[in-house]
């Protein structure tokens, strides 16, 4: 059964600052997923990444799979108070797309 | 892109009645659809899978008497909970498979 393990659960970070949020899992995941989720709405696709080694970005936000270590990572870069919101990341197995969700790390940018 | 409409976005019942959601794809035939229920300031987590013209699987602890899940064409599940409580109330998020989209999502409070 896979797991997902996400620190840190909470952070709250000055405008212009670096951080990274941590995404364990606990078994071979064919996909990680990262999410971010606004107050009182549903889910927005931020990243998926497939392979080992994977990198991709958007704007201040850079995700990270490592498979070996069983660990992707969600990079912020001189953050900004929009990026305040609860980000998820997510895994799935066995080809299918019935998601194994982390605990959420709820983001908060102080100016 | 995929879109996903889900429906009602936010309903109020009293308890011991039903209420249905309805998650529609619009632009794409979705083959399977998960359920997800997210409680206040905690993760999702996968209530169901229900595939087209076949009975839903639930996962473990969820009851399937009281969650009714039907797919009965491939742009439409609906999900029914029945004699609702108030421990029932939750936000309930539909994402439909093969896009991987997710509804909007339906905040329920029973009282």
């Amino acid at each position: 059964e896979l797991k997902v393990e996400q620190n840190p659960l909470f952070l709250s970070m000055q405008e212009g600052k670096n951080y990274t949020i941590y995404c364990n899992y606990s078994t071979t995941s064919d996909r990680l997923y990262w999410y971010r989720q606004d107050p009182g709405k549903s889910l927005e696709s931020l990243f998926v990444l497939l392979s080992n080694g994977a990198v991709k970005q958007e704007g201040r936000l850079m995700a990270s799979l490592d498979t070996k270590a069983r660990l992707s990572t969600l990079h912020i870069t001189a953050a900004v108070h929009d990026l305040s919101a609860t980000y998820f990341c997510a895994g799935s197995n066995f080809g299918n797309e019935k998601l194994t969700f982390g605990t959420g790390t709820r983001l908060t940018i102080i100016p | 892109g995929a879109v996903v409409s889900q429906h009602p976005s936010r309903v109020i019942c009293k308890s011991g009645t039903s209420v249905k959601i309805e998650c529609r794809s619009l632009d794409f035939q979705a083959t399977t659809m998960f359920w997800y229920r997210q409680f206040p300031k905690q993760s999702l987590m996968l209530m169901a899978t229900s595939n087209e013209g076949s009975k839903a699987t639930y996962e473990q602890g969820v009851e399937k008497d009281k969650f009714l899940i039907n797919h009965a064409s491939l742009t439409l599940s609906t999900l029914t909970v029945t004699s609702a409580h108030p421990e029932d109330s939750s936000f309930y998020i539909c994402s439909a498979s093969p896009r991987l989209t997710f509804g909007s999502g339906t905040r329920l409070t029973v009282v």
